[in-house]
């Protein structure tokens, strides 16, 4: 059975820092990772989506890479902001797991002023 | 396009009463899904949808029914409603092909916050 990790589980950081969220997963047998965007009460927001034969994806200042046969996947945020502020959620498509999506519980992030 | 709809946003409900939760996508997309998400859970999925006329079980589909009988809208049944479906879902959707090597984004609603008292 798939599992997704995501490290850490909260994190804080001044404005203006670089920073790097963490996902890993157990079976590499997968189609794609996807990072989503949750704001507090609000839906998933796509920001990123990997494919398996892909090693990394970039949209301004995010950029996703994957590592599939050690089962990692790393989201980095260049020159952080506060408005970047919410929780990032990893999952991956599985070989085996048919249609289904398998989630990370997320990294609440907050950048401060 | 409005993308995914989901009414209602919020909804309180007694134990054993039922209600359905709607979901809408104008983007033509084959696949739809719900999930539930949970703190310490993550999410997960309950129904899936490849296209109209189809329906298959996810990870926690017990106490939901589903049905698809238009490529927009796939409404998400609750029969009788236990303090355990206390939850936030949600309605996703993409394209899909017969051979899911080729995957596409997902694309989720914004979320009915649910309450069972």
């Amino acid at each position: 059975k798939q599992e997704v990790t995501q490290i850490p589980a909260a994190l804080s950081v001044p404005e203006g820092e670089n920073l790097v969220l963490n996902c890993s997963f157990t079976d590499s047998a997968i189609y794609n990772l996807q990072w989503f965007r949750q704001d507090p009460g609000k839906g998933l927001t796509s920001l990123l989506l990997i494919q398996s034969s892909q090693r990394e994806q970039t949209s301004g200042r995010l950029n996703a890479s994957l590592d599939k046969s050690s089962g990692r996947s790393t989201l980095y945020i260049a020159a952080s902001q506060p408005g970047d502020s919410a929780t990032y959620l990893c999952a991956v498509k599985g070989v085996t797991s048919g249609s289904r999506l398998t989630f990370g519980e997320g990294t609440q992030l907050t950048v401060n002023p | 396009n409005a993308g995914v709809t989901q009414t209602p946003k919020f909804q309180v409900l007694k134990t054993g009463q039922s209600m359905t939760l709607q979901c809408a996508q104008d983007m033509n997309h084959e696949y739809m899904s719900w999930y539930r998400q949970d703190p310490g859970m993550g999410l997960r999925l309950i129904h899936y949808s490849v296209g109209a006329g189809i329906t298959d079980q996810g990870e926690v589909p017990n106490g939901y029914n589903v049905s698809r009988s238009t490529t927009e809208d796939f409404p998400l049944r609750l029969l009788s409603a236990a303090p355990s479906q206390t939850s936030v879902y949600f309605c996703a959707s993409s394209y899909s092909t017969p051979s899911l090597a080729d995957t596409y984004e997902q694309y989720f609603g914004p979320g009915t916050r649910l309450t069972v008292t």
